[in-house]
């Protein structure tokens, strides 16, 4: 059950685009269509933004979109904002029928 | 509007047990899996169980086999962690989180901090 790979910190200025990626094994992330990926402010609870690799729940805006090659998935957040600022964290299911979560990643909104 | 609001948490010593509670509204409870998943301080999500919906299914990260314990009461509308033999490491912020049938959460809670030291 080890966590999925993150980079530890991303940044990026208003209005770029920022990619983050997710790497784990054929038996997580390049086995399943289940990632999803979390938004998280200091303080407060997750926030999902993207599940089953590239879907955005109703209120979500379209530029949080998800992608999956192999066993990488990737969250890219495009027209960057402030409020975009957080933690963000991938988490897949797995073939041990748990789930495992990345290490997390801080994005910084120049 | 559904919610998930936790509670049970505090200090607790070494060694000692604490039941966390989960109350979940505004959706059919008895339709979804449930999750527990905690965050150190200063750190990152860690998953700790899952129980499926009518509670027949339950699995476990290694860090807390046999030693925690995951059940729901469909009938209350409400999800527990039973935690026992409980260690410093099992200090964090429990959420507890709903996710549809085979997929991921999608709706957590505010969360409850569980402290454990002497």
């Amino acid at each position: 059950q080890s966590a999925l790979t993150q980079p530890a910190s991303v940044s990026g200025s208003p209005g770029q685009s920022i990619t983050i990626s997710c790497t784990g094994t054929s038996s997580d992330v390049g086995g399943y269509n289940y990632v999803s990926w979390y938004q998280q402010h200091p303080g407060k609870a997750p926030k999902l933004m993207i599940y089953e690799v590239s879907n955005r729940p109703s209120g979500v805006p379209d530029r949080f979109s998800g992608s999956k090659s192999g066993n990488t998935a990737s969250l890219t957040i495009s027209g960057l904002q402030a409020e975009d600022e957080a933690d963000y964290y991938c988490s897949s299911y797995t073939s041990s029928s748990t789930e495992v979560f990345g290490g997390g990643t801080k994005l910084t909104v120049l | 509007e559904v919610q998930l609001v936790e509670s049970g948490g505090g200090l607790v010593q070494p060694g000692g047990s604490l039941r966390l509670s989960c109350a979940a509204s505004g959706f059919t409870f008895s339709s979804y899996w449930m999750h527990w998943v905690r965050q150190a301080p200063g750190k990152g999500l860690v998953w700790v169980s899952r129980i499926n919906s009518d509670g027949s299914s339950t699995s476990y990260a290694d860090s807390v086999k046999g030693r925690f314990t995951i059940s729901r009461d469909n009938a209350k509308n409400t999800l527990y962690l039973q935690m026992n033999s409980l260690r410093a490491e099992d200090t964090a912020v429990y959420y507890c989180a709903r996710a549809p049938p085979g997929s991921g959460p999608d709706y957590w809670g505010q969360g409850t901090l569980v402290t454990v030291s002497s």
